[in-house]
């Protein structure tokens, strides 16, 4: 089993529509969540972090955590073709010296 | 936020040089850095934990010996790859912590031939 595992996808949705993203861990004393977007060639950018069980609430982004089940998901909500990107979830195991694992990424295309 | 400045961005070497990456903290000190490595269409692989001061701490499956560390400063951490190879190219990040967020460089897009 993957420690951080995503749908590759790709996911495709409207302009306008709302994006739905999903990402399950399997280190369940994970202590801190993120969200990463990449477009191609650049590196990881920071969209969204998460410590505790619920809502996160970012302008179009919203991250939940829910801790219990071992998920995280991101929704964007009027999406952009300028989100056109691939989305890493990322999470920092415990004890393991502040490391990142990643997911494999969800490529996500917004059509105009 | 804090920003990691990486150089160089492109660099392509001939088969069987080393290539030195450099990875920089400029407005915070970083006691830790991480190195990844990043194939086509593929996800971020942690290559190795970097220790200003100590010996790096590799990932299973990395080789310590054709991918050197060294975190000599409070600001700068350099991954060396040795004797390259065409199975080295890739997109090499470094990053850095503080607090609980990361901060990336970059990247280096390493192509040998």
């Amino acid at each position: 089993q993957k420690e951080v595992e995503q749908n590759s996808g790709p996911l495709s949705v409207p302009e306008g529509a709302i994006a739905s993203l999903n990402c399950t861990y399997s280190d369940r004393g994970s202590q801190s969540f993120f969200w990463y977007r990449q477009y191609s060639g650049k590196s990881p950018e920071l969209i969204m972090s998460i410590y505790s069980n619920g809502d996160k609430e970012d302008g179009r982004f919203t991250a939940q955590l829910n801790k219990a089940s071992q998920y995280v998901s991101l929704l964007i909500r009027d999406s952009q073709p300028s989100d056109s990107a691939t989305y890493l979830c990322a999470v920092t195991p415990y004890n393991q010296g502040g490391k990142l694992i990643f997911g494999q990424g969800t490529e996500l295309s917004v059509k105009p | 936020g804090a920003v990691v400045s990486q150089h160089p961005s492109r660099v392509i070497c001939k088969s069987g040089t080393s290539v030195k990456i450099e990875c920089r903290s400029l407005d915070f000190q970083a006691t830790t850095m991480f190195w990844y490595r990043q194939f086509p269409k593929q996800s971020l692989m942690l290559m190795a934990t970097s220790n200003e001061g100590s010996k790096a701490t590799y990932e299973q499956g990395v080789e310590k010996d054709k991918f050197l560390i060294n975190h000599a400063s409070l600001t700068l951490s350099t991954l060396t790859v040795t004797s390259a190879h065409p199975e080295d190219s890739s997109f090499y990040i470094c990053s850095a912590r503080v607090s609980t967020e990361a901060f990336f460089g970059q990247g280096t897009r390493l192509t040998v031939v």
